[in-house]
C-alpha cells in the first residue's frame, strides 16, 4: 500500500550519461517534490510541481531537470551527472502548497555516479 | 533565511527509557510549522509529529511529545518507553506559513537514534 513509490532504488550511472529517476503517487496530491539527500546532510529541495507548474529553487543546478506528465507521475533528470550528485534523491507530494500541509515520501532512490 | 540545527549527531537509549531529541532554529517569521520526520533504515520517511508556532500548547501523538519553546526557537522531541523500532533517522524541519516558500520544508542534519535492547 505504498503511497509515494520510487523508482529504481538504487542507480548506478556513468559520469556524464543522462539519468532519469521515476516518482510515482497513488494520493492524488497536486504538489510533487524533488529533494536531494548528500551523507550526513540536510534534504534540500531542488524543485516541485504544483499540478502542472513548475518551480525551480533559485540555487538548484541546470543539470537537474524535471517532467510531470500527469499527476501521478513526476521524474527527475540529471543531465550530465558529475561526481557530486551521487546522492539520496527523494521524491515527496502533498495534498496542496500552503503553510502546514504535510508532505508524504517515497523510500528515495539512490544514486552512484562512476 | 531560515536554518535548522540539530546538535546531535547520534544517540543511543536503552529500550523502554525515555530519550529527547534537540532542534533549534532561526526564523524572523512569527507564524509557522514545525515538523519531526523519521527516517528508518532503507524505509521511507514518515511524519511523526507537526506543531503550530502560533498555537502554545505542545503536540503530542502517543508515546512522542515536542517541547516547543517559541521565544528560545528550540522545537525538542520526547519518545517516551522507547521500541527498538524507533531506531531511526529523526530529522527536525521548519515550514513557513506564507511569503512564496510556505509549502518547503527546510530539514536539519538529522539524528540518528539507536534504540538498544
Amino acid at each position: 500500500d505504498a503511497m509515494v513509490i520510487q523508482n529504481p532504488r538504487y542507480q548506478v550511472t556513468q559520469f556524464g550519461k543522462p539519468v532519469t529517476l521515476s516518482c510515482s503517487q497513488t494520493l492524488n496530491h497536486n504538489v510533487m517534490y524533488w529533494y536531494q539527500q548528500k551523507s550526513s546532510q540536510a534534504p534540500k529541495l531542488l524543485f516541485h510541481y504544483y499540478d502542472k507548474d513548475f518551480n525551480n529553487e533559485a540555487d538548484t543546478p541546470d543539470n537537474f531537470q524535471s517532467r510531470r506528465p500527469n499527476t501521478s507521475f513526476c521524474f527527475l533528470d540529471i543531465r550530465s551527472p558529475g561526481l557530486g550528485d551521487a546522492a539520496m534523491y527523494l521524491c515527496a507530494t502533498s495534498r496542496d502548497w500552503t503553510g502546514g500541509d504535510i508532505q508524504y515520501f517515497g523510500a528515495g532512490t539512490r544514486l552512484s555516479v562512476l | 533565511a531560515q536554518t535548522v540545527t540539530q546538535s546531535q549527531p547520534e544517540m543511543s537509549v536503552q529500550e523502554a527509557e525515555t530519550v529527547t531529541l534537540s532542534c533549534t532554529y532561526d526564523t524572523s517569521e512569527s507564524n509557522y510549522y514545525l515538523f519531526w520526520y523519521k527516517q528508518p533504515p532503507s524505509r521511507q520517511m514518515i511524519l511523526v509529529i507537526r506543531q503550530e508556532a502560533y498555537k502554545q500548547q505542545n503536540a503530542t501523538e502517543n508515546r512522542f511529545s515536542v517541547n516547543f519553546q517559541k521565544a528560545a526557537k528550540s522545537f525538542s522531541l520526547k519518545i517516551s518507553d522507547s521500541q527498538l523500532g524507533d531506531t531511526a533517522m529523526y530529522f527536525c524541519a521548519f515550514m513557513p506559513f506564507y511569503g512564496g516558500s510556505q509549502g518547503n520544508l527546510i530539514f536539519g542534519k538529522g539524528t540518528k537514534l539507536s534504540v538498544k535492547p
